[in-house]
């Protein structure tokens, strides 16, 4: 079993609709989790970043987690087609290595 | 500023050949990690170098080696290549190892093994 699992989607939604990528993990130490994006042949860029639990909203991108179900969540509003990419949560505990989930491809039609 | 460099783009090996690929870290960043990513097993750790030491190793063979320079650029270097190498390889840089700065990744170099 991974590490960490993501849901390798497509996910294909229409412009305006609520998105949400999901990412579930088994190490409990980690405490440090992130959402990338990733467009077609470029490397991923960082879009949220979270200590532990909580959330946190940065424009129309709003980052959660829960530390007790071992669950993260990256929820997008007003989606546009810009958005369609590759999303990949990922984690680490202290100064260890970043661990990356599969990615979600999603795509936003007009 | 200058994002994170990686060279060549893309590059055709013959297995049983060696490959050296080269990332040039954002100015200021001294840590810089390497990562290979392929459709079935996403991105998958292989080094990370901080202060031209490697703090961090993934499960990968002794094939797969890197170091880094003390102007904190740095090369990984696969020798014996096989089909299975076939792959991205992506470099990220951060200013130190403190996880809340996060990483800036390049956009990759794109590998194929023939």
């Amino acid at each position: 079993q991974k590490e960490v699992e993501q849901d390798p989607g497509p996910l294909s939604v229409p412009e305006g609709a609520i998105v949400s990528l999901n990412c579930t993990y088994s190490n409990s130490a980690f405490q440090y989790f992130m959402w990338y994006r990733q467009y077609s042949r470029k490397g991923p860029e960082l879009l949220m970043y979270t200590y532990s639990s909580g959330n946190k909203e940065d424009g129309r991108f709003t980052a959660q987690v829960d530390k007790s179900s071992k669950y993260i969540s990256l929820f997008i509003r007003d989606s546009q087609p810009s958005d369609s990419a590759t999303y990949l949560c990922a984690m680490r505990r202290d100064t260890d290595k970043l661990i990356f989930g599969t990615g979600t491809r999603l795509q936003v039609f007009p | 500023k200058a994002g994170v460099t990686q060279t060549p783009r893309y590059l055709i090996k013959t297995r049983g050949q060696q490959v050296t690929l080269s990332c040039s870290p954002i100015s200021g960043h001294r840590s810089v990690s390497w990562y290979q990513q392929t459709p079935g097993q996403g991105l998958q750790f292989l080094f990370e170098y901080f202060s031209e030491t490697q703090r961090n190793k993934g499960n990968f063979p002794g094939r797969f080696s890197g170091r880094q320079f003390s102007n904190s650029r740095s090369e990984m270097n696969v020798s014996t290549l096989e089909l299975g190498d076939s792959a991205l390889y992506l470099c990220a840089s951060s200013f130190t190892r403190d996880t809340s700065y996060g990483y800036t990744f390049g956009s990759g170099t794109r590998l194929t093994v023939v």
